[in-house]
């Protein structure tokens, strides 16, 4: 059964500082994927990973791949408060999505 | 374009009542896929639907159906509704086939169940 880590489950930052949430899986799969959750909304994508090495960026937000590690990383640069949320880690496999536990980040002024 | 639609927005229920959740996936895409998010925790795979078919299941109870239309809308049905079957149901729809297609997600049904 595929499974899906987060850490930290929580986080409270302060406006421009940095950091990195992480995300190991237990098993190889095709694709993964960082989607963001604002509270009582749906579910956005943020970014697709799909090799090893891959690395996305967005504004603040970059995402890195490491398969022989079975590790992803979502780092945030300079936060802002906009990026409140919580961030799942997701992994394709079986033709479905596999959700981590989620990363609840409170950025504070 | 229009993205993935999801009715009713919200729903109550009690212990023992049938609910039908319905979706619209987005434009151009044929297969859907359920969820069911509880509060506080991510997304759980119910099933997935393709050419009207249920082609994949998650763990969850036969008291979960669906159905899906030529049109690829699809519908999920649950039976003898339980306490615990109160959390955001999210839809989301893709293309089969591509390797890089992200999945997208409808705004969600938010079932009470009294």
């Amino acid at each position: 059964e595929l499974k899906v880590e987060q850490n930290p489950l929580f986080l409270s930052m302060q406006e421009g500082k940095n950091y990195t949430i992480y995300c190991n899986y237990s098993t190889t799969s095709d694709r993964l994927y960082w989607y963001r959750q604002d509270p009582g909304k749906s579910l956005e994508s943020l970014f697709v990973l799909l090799s090893n090495g891959a690395v996305k960026q967005e504004g603040r937000l970059m995402a890195s791949l490491d398969t022989k590690a079975r590790l992803s990383t979502l780092h945030i640069t300079a936060a802002v408060h906009d990026l409140s949320a919580t961030y799942f880690c997701v992994l394709f496999g079986n033709e479905k999505l596999t959700f981590g536990t989620g990363t609840r980040l409170t950025i504070i002024p | 374009d229009a993205g993935v639609t999801q009715s009713p927005t919200h729903l109550i229920k009690t212990r023992g009542q049938q609910v039908t959740l319905r979706c619209s996936p987005k434009s151009g895409h044929d297969t859907v896929s359920w969820y069911q998010q509880a509060l506080g925790q991510g997304p759980q795979f119910i099933f997935q639907y393709y050419e009207e078919e249920e082609r994949q299941r998650g763990n969850f109870p036969d008291r979960f159906s669906g159905h899906q239309f030529p049109n690829y809308s699809s519908e999920l049905n649950v039976n003898a509704l339980l306490l615990g079957d109160s959390a955001l149901y999210l839809c989301a729809s893709s293309l089969i086939g591509l390797t890089q297609e992200t999945q997208y997600f409808g705004p969600g049904t938010r079932l009470l169940v009294l």
